[in-house]
C-alpha cells in the first residue's frame, strides 16, 4: 500500500510569488489533514477535509492560504502571496477514521520563502 | 500552559539502555495519544497509540499512560543507535475533526 506523498518535497520562491502543495493521500482514506511546522516550534495543524468538504479550516493563517481537494483524492495548498514568514515545512496526514487508528503523514514540502 | 508538553533534549542514552521519553497534557478528557517517530528530514512516523490507563507494549516499546496525572510517555527497551530521532507526542483535539496537538518534540541519541 502506498504511503501519504507530497509534491514537491523543496520549493524556494521570492516573497511575492505563489506556490502550490500537493498532497495525494494513502488511498480510501477520506480525512486529510495539512500541518506545518516552522523553525524551532512544534508541527500546528492546519486544515482538514472529510472527502472533498473542508471540517475545520480554524489553523489556516489568513487567506493568502487556500486549500481544495476536488474530488475528494488529491488535495492541493495554494500560498498566493507568499511571505517570509510562510517558511517552514507543510506536511499532509490522512487517515481512515477520525478517533482510532491514528494519521499517517507524508514526508513533507519544506518551503523557503526569501 | 502549553496543551501538549515534552522536554525537548536531547536525551542520551548507551546502547542497550532503556530510553523514557514523557508528555504531559493539558486536556483532562483527552482519550486517545500518539507518539510518532521522526528522523532528521524525514515524515513523523505512527509508532504506538494508546487509549486506557496502563501500559501498552509493542516490541521493544512500550507505551504508559496515567490520565490521573495527565501524562503519557514512551519507553523504549535496549535502546540502539537507529533509535536517534525526535519522538513526538500527538494528542487530538476534541472537537469532532481530531486535529492532532503536537509537542515539541524530544530528540533522543543513542549512544554506540
Amino acid at each position: 500500500e502506498a504511503g501519504v506523498t507530497q509534491f514537491p518535497s523543496h520549493s524556494v520562491i521570492e516573497k511575492g510569488q505563489t506556490v502550490t502543495l500537493r498532497c495525494d493521500p494513502i488511498s480510501g482514506h477520506d480525512n486529510l489533514y495539512w500541518y506545518r511546522r516552522v523553525m524551532g516550534k512544534e508541527i500546528k495543524f492546519l486544515l482538514h477535509f472529510v472527502k472533498e468538504s473542508k471540517q475545520d479550516e480554524s489553523g489556516m493563517p489568513n487567506n493568502r492560504f487556500l486549500a481544495e481537494r476536488t474530488g475528494g483524492t488529491y488535495s492541493t495548498l495554494k500560498v498566493q502571496p507568499a511571505e517570509l514568514e510562510d517558511s517552514g515545512v507543510y506536511f499532509c496526514a490522512s487517515s481512515q477514521s477520525l478517533a482510532g487508528g491514528g494519521q499517517y503523514f507524508g514526508p513533507g514540502t519544506r518551503l523557503t520563502v526569501t | 500552559q502549553k496543551e501538549v508538553e515534552q522536554n525537548s533534549g536531547p536525551l542520551s542514552v548507551p546502547e542497550g539502555a532503556i530510553a523514557s521519553l514523557n508528555c504531559t497534557y493539558s486536556d483532562r478528557g483527552s482519550q486517545s495519544f500518539f507518539w510518532y517517530r521522526q528522523y532528521s528530514g524525514k515524515s513523523p512516523e505512527l509508532i504506538m497509540s494508546i487509549y486506557s490507563n496502563g501500559d501498552k507494549e509493542d516490541g521493544r516499546f512500550t507505551a504508559q499512560l496515567n490520565k490521573a496525572s495527565q501524562y503519557v510517555s514512551l519507553l523504549i527497551r535496549d535502546s540502539q543507535p537507529s533509535d536517534s530521532a525526535t519522538y513526538l507526542c500527538a494528542v487530538p483535539h476534541r472537537g469532532g475533526t481530531y486535529k492532532y496537538i503536537f509537542g515539541t518534540g524530544t530528540r533522543l541519541k543513542v549512544l554506540a
